[in-house]
Parts: structure tokens; C-alpha cells; sequence
């Protein structure tokens, strides 16, 4: 499995952009690029997801290096309900669903002080 | 609510003892997954079910661990006589068979073996 580098914590002031960076300089083309987070004492939720171009949504913005060798987690203004593990996860598309199982890391703990 | 649910949400047991637990997926999920973390960790895949059938199992399910997903629906996953080495957390996601595979996480069932 390609492998993720990302920091193991941060920390960010509530309302401020805060940016969640994560290397994968062995990414092959048919890697999607996943983040899931996780708050305390609940299961991952699913935050978004990117194959080659930036991607928006209600929760975050995900912006792709255009090598694909890095990503970053943008979150436009944290709210204290973010502090959460941040985990940055590549899976390979297509070709059953064994491809798809989650591998983990230890993700970024996001501190967000209020 | 249409989430994921698993119960129970905590168990405490005895060494030796069988446990079992209890995944119902979002109704129209034909995936299921279970995963375990333990303190400190980003959860590990265990195993994995395409609608009844088991597809594919980690190495870390040991002869002990036994998973069923009898009617493509609930799942169980029973640890027969338990060892201080299992207490974690037990998650259980379930996803659409599609081509990204998004998954959703249940709460999580904690074990406590004593």
C-alpha cells in the first residue's frame, strides 16, 4: 500500500483557516486521495476525497499538488467542533472491493483553541 | 437515524470469556467492514463482506475471531475466549460497492478484557 506522511498534531485558533498537509510520494495513478477524521470517541466520518483536481465541499476543500506527490486539507474557518485526528488515506480505484479497505495511519491531532 | 449502529456499545468481559458483537450498515450498503483500534492508533482493517460473502480476511483475525454476515445485512463478530490482547475498539463501516467506496463508521463497540 502507498504510504502517508502527515504531522502528528496541530494547532489552530477557532475561526481561522487551518491547513492539514499530507505526503505521498509513492501515489500511482489510480490512487484517490481520501480524508477521514475522527472526534473523540466516535468512529472515522468520511471528509472528502480527490483523484487530480481540488475538490470542494461543505465540510473542506481538498487541494492536489499537481505531481499528486503531496495534498492539503484545507478548513476555511475551524470551529471547535473540528478537533478531531485528521487521516489522510490513499486506496486504488476500481478492480473489486478489496482495493478499498482503509489503511490507517496515526493522522494529525487538530487542536483548535477557542 | 439511518447510520451505522453497533451494539453493544461497551462490553467487559472476563479472559476466556466469548464475546459477540453486533453491526447493522446503512440499509442499502452492500459492503460491510470491521476494523479495530486500540489506544493511540488509527484503526486496522480485520475483514470485509460483499453482500453474505466474506471476501477477504487480515492476519490480525486470528482462529479466535469469527465473522458472519448471515442474510447481507447485520453482521456479527464473536472472539471466542478472549485475551487481554483484544480489548480495543471494535468499528464496524459499511459502502456502496461503487467505484469511490466511501465508508460509514458506526460508534464503535469498546472491549474491555479483564
Amino acid at each position: 500500500d502507498a504510504k502517508t506522511t502527515q504531522p502528528n498534531s496541530m494547532e489552530s485558533n477557532e475561526e481561522e483557516p487551518v491547513h492539514l498537509p499530507c505526503n505521498h510520494s509513492t501515489i500511482s495513478g489510480t490512487d484517490y486521495i481520501h480524508w477521514y477524521r475522527q472526534l473523540p470517541s466516535q468512529g472515522p466520518e468520511y471528509v472528502i476525497h480527490g483523484l487530480t483536481s481540488n475538490v470542494n465541499n461543505r465540510m473542506a476543500s481538498l487541494a492536489i499538488a499537481e505531481d499528486r506527490k503531496s495534498s492539503t486539507l484545507i478548513l476555511h474557518r475551524a470551529t471547535l467542533r473540528d478537533a478531531a485526528v485528521y487521516y489522510c488515506i490513499l486506496s486504488a480505484v476500481g478492480s473489486g472491493g478489496s482495493n478499498y479497505k482503509l489503511t490507517f495511519g496515526k493522522g494529525t491531532l487538530l487542536t483548535v483553541n477557542p | 437515524d439511518t447510520g451505522v449502529s453497533q451494539n453493544p456499545r461497551h462490553k467487559i468481559t472476563k479472559r476466556g470469556q466469548n464475546v459477540t458483537f453486533r453491526c447493522d450498515p446503512i440499509s442499502e450498503h452492500n459492503r460491510l467492514y470491521w476494523y479495530r483500534q486500540t489506544l493511540g492508533q488509527g484503526p486496522e482493517f480485520l475483514t470485509y463482506f460483499q453482500n453474505e460473502a466474506q471476501l477477504e480476511k487480515s492476519r490480525l483475525l486470528s482462529d479466535r475471531f469469527s465473522a458472519e454476515r448471515p442474510k447481507g445485512s447485520f453482521s456479527t463478530l464473536e472472539i471466542q475466549r478472549t485475551e487481554q490482547g483484544d480489548s480495543a475498539m471494535y468499528l464496524c463501516a459499511s459502502s456502496l460497492a461503487d467505484q469511490i467506496d466511501t465508508q460509514y463508521f458506526g460508534p464503535g463497540t469498546r472491549l474491555t478484557v479483564l
